[in-house]
């Protein structure tokens, strides 16, 4: 069975430029999570997904983050524009179930720096 | 509000030495507890997980944890440590109602001497 899929690895940007990231969830797996994780720190939430509908956003900083996910597979995130803070690696994780806690399988991440 | 709290931020252990890795939750109901394992450029690789039952849960790799209710913790163990398992490793707790994501720990990088 194939894991998470991310892409891109790794991805160096100027500030205020945009940045997306993309990921492919386990097949079947209903629920989708981005996370943030910071230097020296554990994996903070930005968004979940149950299908299609994003279900818990309060963490996302809208004002320049936005997240998408088609058909309730692949998602995207995006950063527009980009400031020196955002500076983390960006996780991707998927569980099977809808509703309820269950196991959540990571993909490798994307780790962005802001310049 | 759940927390997660994993008092050692760095631990060196001899290669075949034990080890215990500490982590303490703070959770109003029974709580979903997991371990995840992170190598340097990589994502995060459950361990082992504990949603009820036996308070004793093994995992991958030789690991295993123990629930402790009254002491809120989690501990992770391995009676003998080999040079491949430094990495990084996050203690998590999630709510068994309906979906909600992990709270994680801040992680404990572990070393391993020879």
């Amino acid at each position: 069975e194939a894991g998470v899929v991310q892409s891109p690895r790794y991805k160096i940007i100027e500030k205020k430029q945009p940045v997306a990231f993309w990921c492919n969830p386990i097949s079947g797996h209903n629920t989708l999570y981005w996370y943030r994780q910071n230097l020296g720190q554990g994996p903070e939430l930005l968004i979940r997904y149950e299908n299609e509908e994003a279900v818990d956003d309060s963490q996302l900083p809208k004002d320049r983050f936005s997240a998408e996910r088609l058909k309730g597979v692949d998602s995207t995130l995006k950063i527009q524009p980009a400031e020196l803070g955002d500076s983390a690696v960006y996780l991707c994780a998927s569980s099977p179930r809808q509703g309820g806690t269950d196991t959540q399988y990571f993909g490798p991440g994307t780790r962005l720096t802001v310049l | 509000a759940q927390s997660v709290t994993q008092p050692d931020i760095h631990i060196t252990v001899s290669e075949g030495a034990s080890l215990e890795l500490r982590c303490n939750y703070s959770y109003g109901a029974t709580p979903y507890l997991f371990w995840y394992v992170q190598s340097p450029g990589q994502g995060l690789q459950l361990l082992l997980k504990y949603f009820s039952g036996d308070t004793l849960v093994q995992g991958i790799k030789g690991f295993e944890a123990e629930f402790k209710r009254s002491q809120s913790s989690f501990n992770l163990r391995k009676p003998s440590v080999h040079w491949s398992d430094a990495a990084e490793y996050f203690c998590a707790v999630g709510d068994n109602q309906a979906g909600t994501a992990l709270i994680f720990g801040k992680g404990t990088t572990l070393s391993v001497s020879s």
